[in-house]
């Protein structure tokens, strides 16, 4: 079946300007979460949603970025005002259910560049 | 503060070597770890998981490690072939917690 996509692959954009990042997760999955890789670094906890529970944004790095999951779905990451310490791959991934010991799927990420 | 390292950024081995990937982590509250396989323009995968209540893990050619005493994780890949190439993450969380403590991730390069 479908895994996890991510849209779009690629993002530039200028400084100042808002991004929307897309995250559809495979079917059936309740728990989503974002993550950020800067370039040679670990990834990033951003934010984690589960079914209708109040999301987790906890690494959330400023008031700049959002996050909202529509019907229990498909999710966008909005990054308000880019700055160009913002350039770094968004990662998605899904699980069946919540909780870190259930598999995380990834999708390939969408590579964001601010000039 | 939580923390996820690894000693070598960069491991290069020949073909049909067997590969040790180390990772060592700070929190000794950490109930569960991951290994995950990233490769160029792709996202993490899945390669395999353990317990803190257990100390060995073995899969298709994966064997995990896990000693507390020294908080140290390592990933043992036999055989290794080219397509192992690729960077290799550790990644650890804390019971009770909904979220996954990622390393910085080694480097592995596999030459024919």
């Amino acid at each position: 079946g479908a895994g996890v996509s991510q849209s779009p692959s690629n993002k530039v954009t200028e400084k100042g300007k808002d991004v929307e990042l897309r995250c559809d997760p495979i079917s059936g999955h309740t728990a989503l979460y974002w993550y950020r890789q800067s370039l040679g670094q670990g990834l990033e906890f951003l934010i984690y949603f589960q079914g209708n529970s109040a999301p987790d944004k906890s690494g959330l790095p400023s008031d700049r970025f959002s996050a909202e999951r529509t019907g229990g779905s498909v999710s966008t990451l909005t990054i308000q005002r880019t700055q160009q310490e913002d350039s770094a791959v968004y990662l998605c991934a899904s699980s069946l259910h919540g909780g870190t010991t259930y598999e995380q799927y990834f999708g390939p990420g969408t590579r964001l560049t601010v000039t | 503060g939580e923390s996820v390292g690894l000693h070598l950024p960069t491991l290069s081995v020949q073909e049909g070597d067997n590969s040790i990937i180390n990772c060592a982590y700070s929190n000794s509250a950490s109930d569960y770890f991951i290994w995950y396989k990233q490769e160029s323009g792709k996202g993490p995968q899945f390669i395999i998981d353990i317990r803190s209540n257990m100390d060995k893990r073995q899969g298709q050619r994966v064997t995990v490690l896990l000693n507390k005493t020294v908080k140290h994780l390592s990933l043992q890949i036999a055989a290794t072939q080219p397509g192992d190439s690729a960077v290799y993450f550790c990644a650890e969380n804390m019971a009770g917690f909904q979220k996954l403590v990622f390393g910085t991730g080694t480097r592995l390069l596999v030459s024919p």
